[in-house]
């Protein structure tokens, strides 16, 4: 099955730095997610990503946030001035179509620690 | 706005036992629901959805359960297996919303005897 690819898995910061978290998304796939989980919490949507433009994105997604799809293939994440309370698991997400109940494939996650 | 919680956050069974885990939501307007799985230091894989219009729906040694009336959503796993050890979470999103955009439960963490 096609997966959703995610660098690095782990990533070590220190408060005020820049970070980007990259994803691969699935090839034929069009629209594109980010979702963070903080240890033991929920899963929180932070934003999507459709035609090059965000389509939503949460409280949470702060002007610290930015998405970018530099070329036909990756889809970056940037915290330009990280936080504490930033650490966390970062999920990158993609599916093919729009519809709600088409499926959304998950990456592995990229464990952000900000110190 | 909506809000997902899960009835228990741990759950062991005995394999070959059959498994329930359990889901509540707020919004009675919700009206896709997804079932993942997530093993440790992977991301959530999807495993069965169900869409309001529906009580049931079964796929491969699971069912999902859905009362709308009471607003919860159960997961049964048929003949647990220790490859089902992992935490499981229910999602919610409205089908006329944004292209579908998950809330999602806090987890329970199934555990399996050999």
């Amino acid at each position: 099955e096609p997966e959703v690819t995610q660098t690095p898995s782990h990533q070590v910061t220190q408060m005020g730095q820049e970070v980007i978290l990259r994803c691969v998304p699935i090839s034929n796939h069009l629209y594109f997610y980010w979702y963070r989980q903080i240890l033991g919490q929920k899963v929180e949507f932070l934003v999507s990503f459709y035609n090059n433009e965000i389509s939503e994105k949460s409280e949470i997604f702060d002007d610290q946030f930015s998405v970018e799809r530099p070329d036909g293939s990756n889809f970056t994440l940037k915290i330009r001035s990280t936080k504490l309370e930033d650490s966390a698991m970062y999920f990158c997400a993609s599916k093919r179509d729009g519809a709600t109940n088409e499926k959304l494939f998950f990456g592995s996650g990229t464990q952000l620690s900000v110190l | 706005g909506e809000s997902v919680g899960l009835h228990l956050p741990t759950l062991s069974v005995q394999e070959g036992d059959n498994s329930i885990i359990n889901c509540a939501y707020s919004n009675s307007a919700s009206d896709y629901f997804i079932w993942y799985k997530q093993e440790s230091g992977k991301g959530p894989q999807f495993i069965i959805d169900i869409r309001s219009n529906m009580d049931k729906r079964q796929g491969q040694r699971v069912t999902v359960l859905l009362n709308k009336t009471v607003k919860h959503l159960s997961l049964q796993i048929a003949a647990t297996q220790p490859g089902d050890s992992a935490v499981y979470f229910c999602a919610v999103t409205d089908y006329g919303g944004s292209q579908g955009n998950l809330i999602f439960g806090k987890g329970t963490k199934l555990s399996v005897k050999p």
